[in-house]
């Protein structure tokens, strides 16, 4: 069971849409609808953005949207703002009854 | 308001068991579709799901952990114990105890959500 594939690191301007690639496989991300994106700020907890593929929980902002298309999810931000700047996780529910993680990107608001 | 709080040695030796305590408040863990998770995260590394536990007592784990790893509930109703074996530098990491919650009140359907998150408790494992 692999890590699901992040770019390690993207950049973007004030205002700029950016999109963050989840790429896994048959047994994870490709087969289940059970795709999450979490943001973390150095030395604190992740925060859950995403989750299901496409749902926002409460007080996310409308900004942050998700998709998917074949093994590859996607989470993109939009109107980039300074406070954006985070890592980003996304994860998936797996065939073999656990989840996994991506190798998280590390996004820079330029 | 959901709250989850780690506790446990900050430092253990090669070979040790590692004990971890995860104390919550705001829900049950008798409700049905919830569940409490294990992720830890190595200095400057990624995420990695570790366990979890449902109010049914579904144990879930690491396939490639499976064999080190142990999910109770604790024998207060509101904390979540994990045990990790033969402990190596390896494993050195911030452990995050997490809310999971299933909407569909099923774990054959797990469609809901990790959170929230404890704030982590450092794990440094060295002789």
């Amino acid at each position: 069971q692999s890590a699901l594939t992040q770019p390690a690191s993207l950049s973007g301007s004030p205002g700029q849409s950016i999109t963050i690639s989840c790429t896994g496989t048959s047994t994870d991300v490709g087969i289940f609808n059970y795709v999450s994106w979490h943001q973390q700020y150095p030395g604190r907890a992740p925060k859950l953005m995403i989750y299901d593929v496409t749902n926002r929980p409460s007080g996310v902002s409308d900004r942050f949207s998700g998709s998917k298309s074949g093994n590859t999810a996607s989470l993109t931000i939009s109107g980039l703002q300074a406070e954006d700047e985070a890592d980003y996780y996304c994860s998936s529910y797996t065939t073999y009854r656990s989840w996994v993680f991506g190798g998280g990107t590390k996004l820079t608001v330029l | 308001q959901i709250t989850l709080k780690e506790s446990g040695p900050t430092l253990v030796k090669p070979t040790q068991t590692l004990t971890l305590t995860c104390t919550f408040s705001g829900f049950s863990l008798n409700s049905i579709g919830v569940g409490v998770g294990w992720i830890r995260q190595p200095p400057g590394k990624a995420l990695e799901w570790l366990a979890l536990i449902y109010w049914n007592d579904d144990e879930r784990y690491r396939p490639s952990l499976k064999s080190r790893l142990s999910i109770t509930k604790g024998t207060s109703k509101n904390q979540v114990v994990l045990t990790m074996t033969n402990m190596d530098p390896v494993d050195t990491a911030t452990y995050y105890c997490v809310h999971r919650l299933e909407l569909s009140g099923s774990v054959l359907d797990p469609s809901g959500w990790f959170d929230p998150w404890g704030q982590g408790t450092l794990v440094t494992v060295s002789s």
